[in-house]
């Protein structure tokens, strides 16, 4: 079975300083993990996506995301936070090798930069 | 431009009273899902379908009902047997060629609220 955990239901951090959101993940084999954000009654928008390959992955509106198989893990960062980065962050993940299964999704991660 | 569209964007509905929301996408993509979204718990999967004619149940299909006749659309029908319907909900496609390197494309969302 695929699952996506996203520890932190919120995170708080000043605009300019870095953020990082956590994600882990639990699949059979490689994963296809991505992350998207999204605004108040919105869809989510895609931000970054990593299948095989370098392990950090840039993105979206200056996003990076570091995969680390070894921990299962799939942070998001940001080097310098803006006010409106501000939105609800969620984690995705799907074993490579699993045919056509859907995305499983994490429960989010209410992102809140601070002017 | 390609994209998705959900309708209505807000819907109201009475007890015992059966509804439905529509998913269209000039995307030509293959494969549509209908994800709900309630605070606190993420995206929970309904109902996906991969080719016309066909769908397979998602993790909560229960109070749910769905079709699809044609490639472009997907819609969703809330029973009266779902006894908490409200909730934000999503639809989603995305190519099967490579499915992994593409995610998914999300309509804007519908927000049920029962009256």
């Amino acid at each position: 079975a695929q699952s996506v955990a996203q520890p932190e239901d919120q995170v708080n951090v000043a605009e300019g300083n870095p953020l990082t959101v956590k994600c882990t993940y639990s699949v059979s084999g490689n994963p296809y993990l991505f992350w998207y954000v999204q605004y108040p009654n919105r869809g989510l928008q895609f931000l970054l996506k990593y299948i095989t390959g370098d392990n950090l992955v840039k993105g979206s509106y200056g996003f990076e995301a570091e995969f680390n198989k070894s921990q299962t893990s799939f942070h998001l960062k940001k080097p310098s936070a803006l006010v409106s980065d501000s939105a609800l962050y969620f984690c995705a993940v799907r074993a490579l090798n699993s045919g056509n299964t859907p995305l499983v999704f994490g429960k989010g991660t209410r992102l809140s930069v601070i002017a | 431009d390609g994209g998705i569209t959900q309708s209505p964007k807000y819907l109201f509905r009475k007890e015992g009273q059966n509804v439905t929301l529509s998913c269209e996408q000039n995307l030509n993509h293959d494969a549509m899902y209908w994800y709900r979204q309630d605070p606190g718990q993420g995206l929970r999967l309904i109902y996906y379908s991969q080719i016309v004619n066909d769908f397979q149940k998602g993790d909560i299909a229960e109070g749910y009902s769905v079709s699809r006749e044609k490639k472009e659309s997907f819609p969703l029908t809330v029973t009266s047997a779902q006894k908490n319907p409200t909730a934000f909900y999503l639809c989603a496609s995305t190519p099967l060629r490579r499915p992994g390197d593409y995610g998914y494309t999300f309509g804007s969302g519908t927000r049920l609220t029962v009256v």
